[in-house]
């Protein structure tokens, strides 16, 4: 079973600290990965995307990548209590259009 | 630009009964997929398709059939409903790679109660 791994917290970091969420996958041919974040009660909301290994940013957020650790990150700089929501991370299967998602981590980010 | 539509976006329905949750979009995404989320097993896929008239099964197919003779459409039907199909279903697309890039754009998602 391919599976994408996520602690499902809460992680808690005060208001403008960097909040850094984790995520592998067991997939080694998965070429795809996926940052989304899902309020409460909402679906899910696409951040980003990531390919290649090293980094990519985007606004507060950077997403890396390192394929021979199977590891995915996200990095939010600047935290604000508006970030406080459950952050999903995804890959899509190789060969296949098959997305596998982690179950999440809830972060708060405390005023 | 709609995007991505559900409905219903509540249901309650009784065990036994055929229930169909309707998903739409106005991207002309190649791919569509269907999804629950439960707590504790996060998002699982139920179908995807790839394209009109072409679907395959995900982790959870059991009990659920799709049909895809529009583009835009993708309709999700329990057959025949159980306690167990209690969840939050989340419809989604994607342009694929094909179109330029494999995310995918979710719905804003139907919460169904079998009693």
């Amino acid at each position: 079973q391919k599976e994408v791994e996520q602690n499902s917290g809460p992680l808690s970091v005060p208001e403008g600290a960097i909040a850094s969420l984790n995520c592998t996958y067991s997939d080694r041919g998965s070429q795809s990965f996926f940052w989304y974040r899902q309020y409460s009660g909402k679906s899910p909301e696409l951040i980003m995307s990531i390919y290649s290994n090293g980094d990519k940013e985007d606004g507060r957020f950077t997403a890396q990548l390192n394929k021979a650790s199977q590891y995915v990150s996200l990095l939010i700089r600047d935290s604000q209590p508006s970030d406080s929501a459950t952050y999903l991370c995804a890959a899509r299967g190789s060969g296949t259009y098959k997305y596998i998602f982690g179950t999440g981590t809830r972060l708060k980010v405390l005023a | 630009d709609a995007g991505i539509t559900q409905s219903p976006r509540y249901k309650i329905t009784e065990t036994g009964r055929q229930v169909t949750l309707m998903c739409h979009q106005t991207w002309s995404h190649s791919y569509m997929f269907w999804y629950r989320q439960d707590l504790g097993h996060g998002l699982r896929l139920i179908y995807y398709s790839a394209a009109a008239d072409i679907t395959d099964k995900g982790e959870v197919p059991d009990g659920y059939v799709v049909s895809r003779s529009k583009t835009e459409n993708f309709p999700l039907t329990l057959e025949s409903a159980t306690r167990s199909q209690t969840s939050v279903y989340f419809c989604a697309s994607s342009p694929g790679l094909a179109g330029g890039e494999d995310e995918q754009y979710f719905g804003p998602g139907t919460r169904l109660t079998v009693t």
